[in-house]
This record gives structure tokens, C-alpha cells and sequence, in this order.
């Protein structure tokens, strides 16, 4: 079955730095990457996600880059602000039928901290 | 739209007892999805319902069922409950669960003792 490693499984950044997540999956057959943001008690939120048919998708301060090649995607946080400290969580899904459905591999998940 | 929502928020268990978790998603959502949260082993994936039917299962006992009803709303069935269940569970919406995006619920926190 599908695996997603994601790295740095912590990361501590200035206020107005860049962040950057990485995570790699292991099913050539994933067609689709979100990410997801989950505040101390609260729930996952999608920020952002990327299909496999584009190599970058941007959305003011964040932004997702996909290389199938390699099987790996990133997520780039720039000018970060305090309020963007949270666990984010990378996820792939294969292709819609079969064993597919609904089914999200998520990462182990990243602690970002922003001091200000 | 009301986003996705869960009840109970919390629920305190016996080991040996059985639970039921309920989520109704997202109006005009027809596909549910529920997840384990652990500090330990993260989101894992259970199962996946659409239209009433169990379309895809994650690899956990048996002790772990669901169900859909016709209006969407989902339940989910701990039975014989272990120490080891005590986990965050998630319910997620999605259109039709295909390719589409996945929102998720506040979650129920379950404790058993």
C-alpha cells in the first residue's frame, strides 16, 4: 500500500522567514497531495493540495510543488507569521475506484513554530 | 454551508464497552470518511461510505464498523473496546469521495480506561 514519509518532523523559524515541508510517497499510482494544518484541539484544515497533472500550485503565502518523477512534494510557507504555528500533515490518494476511495496516506506530520 | 460535525465531542469508556461515534457531513456531501488520530501511529485511515455503502476499508479489527444512512449522516461502532482505542476520531466529507477535497469534523475524543 501507499506510504508517506514527511520531513523535518519539527521546524522552528523567525517571524518572515520561509518554511518548507517535504514528503515523498511510494505508490506511482497517487494522483492526489493535500495538506492539511491542524491547530492545538482543533481540526484539519485544507490549505492547499495539488493534483498530479501540475507541478506547482500557489495561493498568496502558500504554495505546493510536485515532481512525479521523484515522488515527492513540498510545501513552501513564505513570510511566515506567528499564527501559522501548527502541525501540518502532507497526504496522497491514488486513483478514484478500487481500494482508492476516500482513502488519504497521510505523513507523519510537521510541529511548526514561529517565534515572533 | 455548516461544515462537517461530529458528536459526542468527548466520551470517557470501560474497556470491554462499545461505542458509537456520529458525524453528518457537509449538505450536498454524499461520501464519508473516518480516521484514528494517535500521537503514536497519526491519521490512519478506517473506512469510506458512499450511498449507503462501505466502498473502502483501512486495515484495522473488525471490532471497527461503520454505517451510512440515505440522508448521508455516518456512524461509526467500537466494540469490546481495548485501552489502545483511546484516540481522536475524524470524519471527513467529501462530494462524491472520487478526486475531490475532503473536509474534515471537529473530531470525537475517546478515552477508555
Amino acid at each position: 500500500g501507499e506510504n508517506v514519509e514527511q520531513h523535518p518532523s519539527t521546524l522552528s523559524v523567525q517571524e518572515g522567514d520561509s518554511a518548507v515541508i517535504k514528503c515523498t510517497y511510494s505508490d506511482s499510482a497517487s494522483n492526489y497531495f493535500p495538506w492539511y494544518k491542524q491547530e492545538l484541539g482543533k481540526r484539519p484544515q485544507l490549505i492547499i493540495d495539488i493534483r498530479s497533472n501540475v507541478g506547482e500550485k500557489k495561493d498568496q503565502r502558500i504554495a505546493v510543488t510536485l515532481n512525479k518523477t521523484a515522488k515527492h512534494f513540498s510545501l513552501h510557507i513564505t513570510e511566515t507569521q506567528p499564527e501559522d504555528s501548527a502541525v501540518y500533515f502532507c497526504a496522497a490518494r491514488a486513483n478514484a475506484g478500487g481500494t482508492s476511495y476516500g482513502k488519504l496516506t497521510f505523513g507523519q506530520g510537521t510541529i511548526l513554530t514561529v517565534h515572533p | 454551508k455548516a461544515g462537517v460535525t461530529q458528536t459526542p465531542r468527548y466520551l470517557i469508556k470501560t474497556r470491554g464497552q462499545q461505542v458509537t461515534l456520529s458525524c453528518s457531513p457537509i449538505s450536498g456531501h454524499r461520501s464519508v470518511s473516518w480516521y484514528q488520530q494517535t500521537p503514536g501511529q497519526g491519521l490512519q485511515f478506517l473506512f469510506e461510505y458512499f450511498s449507503e455503502t462501505q466502498r473502502n476499508k483501512g486495515n484495522f479489527p473488525g471490532r471497527f464498523s461503520g454505517r451510512q444512512f440515505s440522508n448521508s449522516r455516518s456512524e461509526m461502532n467500537v466494540s469490546t473496546l481495548e485501552l489502545g482505542d483511546s484516540a481522536l476520531y475524524l470524519c471527513a466529507s467529501s462530494l462524491v469521495g472520487g478526486g475531490d477535497e475532503q473536509y474534515f469534523g471537529p473530531g470525537t475524543r475517546l478515552t477508555v480506561t
